[in-house]
């Protein structure tokens, strides 16, 4: 039974710091890591995958996978009230993915202005 | 190609009805899923297919439950004998690839939303 945990939050950020997110997986075996934005009544949107060990970068959106003590999280710099939203984290099983993502029950992000 | 479709956005039924919704996967896709969400929770596996074919199912999915994708293109999610307890947000997402890392990055449909009163 693969598990994705998340703290549901609310995590409340100031408008222009930096949030982070964080995830913890059980799957040792799980090779690929995303991350998902969710507004409110919307499906989810990738944001960021990961597949390696370290950091990945894309804007103000930086990944981080450390696969020994099976966490991923998400930091997101200069935060804008349009960050605000529910984040998941969804990882692949040992398989490498062939029975689909595995979600956590995502991180609600408030960004106060 | 507008992305993932589904149909209908909204459904509201009584209990004991069947229910259909349609997904529609971005076209170069062979990969499609379903998914249900429920509120407060993130999207729980229920199905996928390759291709036509169905090649692994949840246990969360139920005998009322049933997916095809007959030509390997659209594809529909029947619930038969609906209960209170189906009522979530069916998710429908396609992947591009068979083999390598893209074949995990899904796109997602708008969803179907159902209410079982």
């Amino acid at each position: 039974q693969k598990e994705v945990e998340q703290n549901s939050g609310p995590l409340s950020v100031p408008e222009g710091a930096i949030a982070s997110l964080n995830c913890t997986y059980s799957d040792r075996g799980s090779q690929s890591f995303f991350w998902y934005r969710q507004y409110s009544g919307k499906s989810p949107e990738l944001i960021m995958s990961i597949y390696s060990n370290g950091d990945k970068e894309d804007g103000r959106f930086t990944a981080q996978l450390n696969k020994a003590s099976q966490y991923v999280s998400l930091l997101i710099r200069d935060s804008q009230p349009s960050d605000s939203a529910t984040y998941l984290c969804a990882v692949t099983g040992s398989g490498g993915g062939a029975d689909g993502l595995t979600f956590g029950k995502g991180t609600h992000l408030i960004i106060q202005p | 190609d507008t992305g993932v479709s589904q149909n209908p956005r909204h459904k509201i039924t009584k209990r004991g009805q069947n229910v259909t919704f349609r997904c529609d996967p971005i076209s170069e896709h062979n990969r499609l899923y379903w998914y249900r969400q429920t509120l407060g929770q993130g999207p729980e596996f229920l199905t996928y297919f390759q291709n036509e074919a169905q090649l692994e199912k949840s246990r969360l999915l139920s005998d009322r439950f049933s997916a095809e994708r007959p030509k390997g293109s659209f594809s529909t999610l029947e619930i038969q004998r609906t209960e209170q307890g189906d009522s979530a947000m069916y998710l429908c997402a396609s992947s591009p690839a068979a083999l390598g890392f893209g074949a995990n990055v899904l796109t997602f449909g708008a969803g179907s939303r159902l209410t079982v009163l």
